[in-house]
């Protein structure tokens, strides 16, 4: 497809299970950004991939969660031993490396995650 | 250092009555501005942008958003509200990148509202 891709769109867990979220970025796009989206609240950054560059990790809020990206593309986010708190939609952008358009960022429809 | 205030958790326009969606931001460099609009259950997806280029800027359907320096602003408009506006709107300010601040700061949101 044309746009950003996450899956899964909706997940449920038990708390203190592992959980893996996945986003593909549109093809051709340099940076990959992850955020947090809790219930009446903004955009949390959590992570952020440029290229080649070591990833600036500086939102993630705990050691528990955890990024990469594979190939320059596909990147997963990995929650361990979820807590409740941890439930909230997770967003995916990705930006192009034109120097006019790279500020822009083309977001997925996010996953659901819910700890029970 | 970036901040953005929406001053508006919530705003009720009828349809067909203009809109304003309101904006602070402070940054320490020359700012990119943003407004980004988020439909139930889907993505962010861009309504304009502001990159030091003309400080009135138009965007999709219908919105506009001028930057005041002065008054640290960039509101967002539309002269007649239709029911497919409503929405939640996100203000977003970015930094200049040669200040280090490549990671966009989001305001907590502003719900529109559109009655019949």
């Amino acid at each position: 497809g044309a746009g950003v891709s996450q899956s899964p769109s909706n997940k449920v867990t038990e708390k203190g299970k592992d959980v893996e979220l996945r986003c593909d970025p549109i093809s051709g796009h340099t940076a990959l950004y992850w955020y947090r989206q809790s219930l009446g609240q903004g955009l949390e950054f959590l992570i952020y991939f440029q290229g080649n560059s070591a990833p600036d990790k500086s939102g993630l809020p705990s050691d528990r969660f955890s990024a990469e990206r594979t190939g320059g593309s596909v990147s997963t986010l990995t929650i361990q031993r979820t807590q409740q708190e941890d439930s909230a939609v997770y967003l995916c952008a990705s930006s192009p490396p034109s120097a006019l358009a790279k500020n822009i960022q083309y977001f997925g429809a996010g996953t659901r995650l819910s700890v029970l | 250092a970036q901040s953005v205030t929406q001053l508006d958790s919530h705003v009720s326009v009828s349809e067909g009555t203009p809109v304003l969606l309101r904006c602070n931001y402070s940054s320490s460099y020359s700012p990119s501005l943003f407004w980004y609009v988020q439909h139930p259950n889907k993505g962010l997806q861009l309504l304009l942008k502001y990159t030091s280029a003309a400080t009135l800027v138009k965007g999709i359907n219908g919105f506009e958003a001028e930057f005041k320096k002065s008054e640290t602003s960039f509101h967002l408009t539309k002269p007649s509200a239709h029911m497919s506006d409503a929405a939640e709107y996100f203000c977003v300010v970015r930094g200049d990148p040669w200040g280090g601040s490549y990671i966009p700061t989001f305001g907590r949101g502003t719900s529109l509202i559109v009655h019949p």
